[in-house]
């Protein structure tokens, strides 16, 4: 199988930085993108990380590390309007993206 | 707006049953995806086309088929429904066929079953 594996949930106060972590079966890994959903709307792309390191994006930056099978995602000065879920997905052997069952990110005053 | 478009937005049937989603995806985009994703669930890869011929499988029932015609759109059927098919269809389009590909989702069809 290709266990991809987030927190199911997770709540931050605005303005405060929260990272949300993800590990997953490295074999057959071909790279590991981040995505936004709120509740009822579509997926909505936020990064790609196919290399080691960090990817910085805004207030949004992603790392991975593949010989972990390990990934997060860093949210900076949250606000509000980032109460969302966010979904680690994973692509094996080239073409084949699996998700993950995301974390429901919950920002608080 | 990602540029997928797809339909019906929302449906609500009888269990036994029969339904087709459509789907465009962005202009230039070869592949198509599509997902399931049940209420409080995440999202569960169906299937995979490329330029008309499937790619990839995921847990795709065997009451459930698709295809991708000539001109890139794709349908998938649902058929003999049950009440646990109720879900949110996502439909997804990248450029190629391979990893580093971003997919782009659909605003999804609700799909109601009673």
């Amino acid at each position: 199988g290709q266990n991809i594996d987030q927190p199911t949930e997770m709540t931050a106060t605005e303005g405060a930085i929260v990272q949300i972590n993800c590990t997953y079966q490295t074999s057959g890994f071909n790279g590991l993108f981040w995505y936004q959903q709120h509740a009822g709307e579509a997926p909505t792309f936020l990064s790609y990380n196919v290399l080691d390191g960090l990817e910085e994006k805004g207030r949004f930056s992603s790392f991975l590390s593949r010989s972990k099978g390990y990934s997060y995602l860093l949210l900076k000065e949250l606000q509000m309007k980032d109460s969302a879920s966010y979904l680690c997905a994973v692509v094996y052997n080239n073409n084949d993206m699996r998700f993950g069952a995301g974390t429901r990110l919950t920002v608080k005053p | 707006d990602s540029g997928v478009t797809q339909t019906p937005k929302h449906l609500i049937t009888a269990t036994g049953q029969r339904v087709t989603l459509r789907c465009s995806p962005r202009s230039g985009d070869l592949s198509v995806y599509w997902y399931q994703q049940s209420l409080d669930q995440g999202l569960q890869f169906l299937i995979q086309y490329y330029n008309g011929e499937e790619r990839a499988k995921g847990n795709i029932l065997e009451r459930f088929s698709a295809q991708q015609f000539p001109d890139l759109h794709s349908e998938l059927n649902l058929s003999s429904l049950e009440l646990g098919d109720s879900a949110l269809y996502f439909c997804a389009s990248s450029a190629g066929a391979s990893s580093g590909n971003t997919i782009y989702f659909g605003e999804g069809s609700w799909l109601t079953v009673v």
